[in-house]
């Protein structure tokens, strides 16, 4: 079974302040790993994507990968309220197709004014 | 460009029935994929179709079908609804000419079975 874990959260940060989301994979041949924001009733809009080791920066957000870890991060820098919502990592895994994304089941982000 | 459409935003069926979701993709991508997301799963792969052939199909019951056109609208269909099947249904369209192409979501049709 390929998965994608996320710890659920809520991940409170104040204001201004940097918040930290993970998520590991459990296939090693996984190519490609993004991160879509998803706010209360809305649907996924993507925020990063990222295919190679190391750092990939955008604005406030940054996402990191580590696949001898299996491991992929984001970032986010200056947290705004705005930026409350449930963060999704997909990974379009190794055998699976170019457009068959595996999600995880979200961490939701609480910034607190 | 417009993004991904999709139609109904709401539906309300009862057990047994059956429905059908329509997703018109970003203009020029070919690949259309749908998703079931509820509270409990998270988001799930259903199917995904490409130049109107089915590519990968993920882990559902056979009463979920779709299909794609030739102009590369997608439409699924659940046969024999069961309450368990009320989730928000997401498409998402991509060029997919490479396993890094970004899959961009539609507003989702949020179905609810009494």
């Amino acid at each position: 079974q390929k998965e994608v874990e996320q710890n659920s959260g809520p991940l409170s940060v104040p204001e201004g302040a940097i918040a930290s989301l993970n998520c590991t994979y459990s296939d090693r041949g996984s190519q490609s790993f993004f991160w879509y924001r998803q706010y209360s009733g809305k649907s996924p809009e993507l925020i990063m994507s990222i295919y190679s080791n190391g750092d990939k920066e955008d604005g406030r957000f940054t996402a990191q990968l580590n696949k001898a870890s299996q491991y992929v991060s984001l970032l986010i820098r200056d947290s705004q309220p705005s930026d409350s919502a449930t963060y999704l990592c997909a990974v379009n895994m190794g055998n699976s197709g170019y457009s068959t994304l595996t999600f995880g089941k979200g961490t939701m982000l609480l910034v607190s004014p | 460009k417009a993004g991904v459409t999709q139609t109904p935003r709401y539906l309300i069926k009862t057990r047994g029935q059956q429905v059908t979701l329509s997703c018109s993709p970003i203009s020029g991508h070919r690949s259309v994929s749908w998703y079931q997301q509820t509270p409990g799963q998270g988001l799930q792969f259903l199917f995904e179709y490409f130049s109107e052939t089915q590519r990968n199909k993920g882990n559902f019951p056979g009463r979920f079908s779709g299909r794609q056109f030739s102009n590369s609208r997608s439409e699924m269909n659940v046969s024999t609804l069961e309450l368990g099947d009320s989730a928000l249904y997401l498409c998402a369209s991509s060029l997919a000419t490479s396993e890094k192409e970004t899959q961009y979501f539609g507003p989702g049709t949020r179905l609810l079975v009494l």
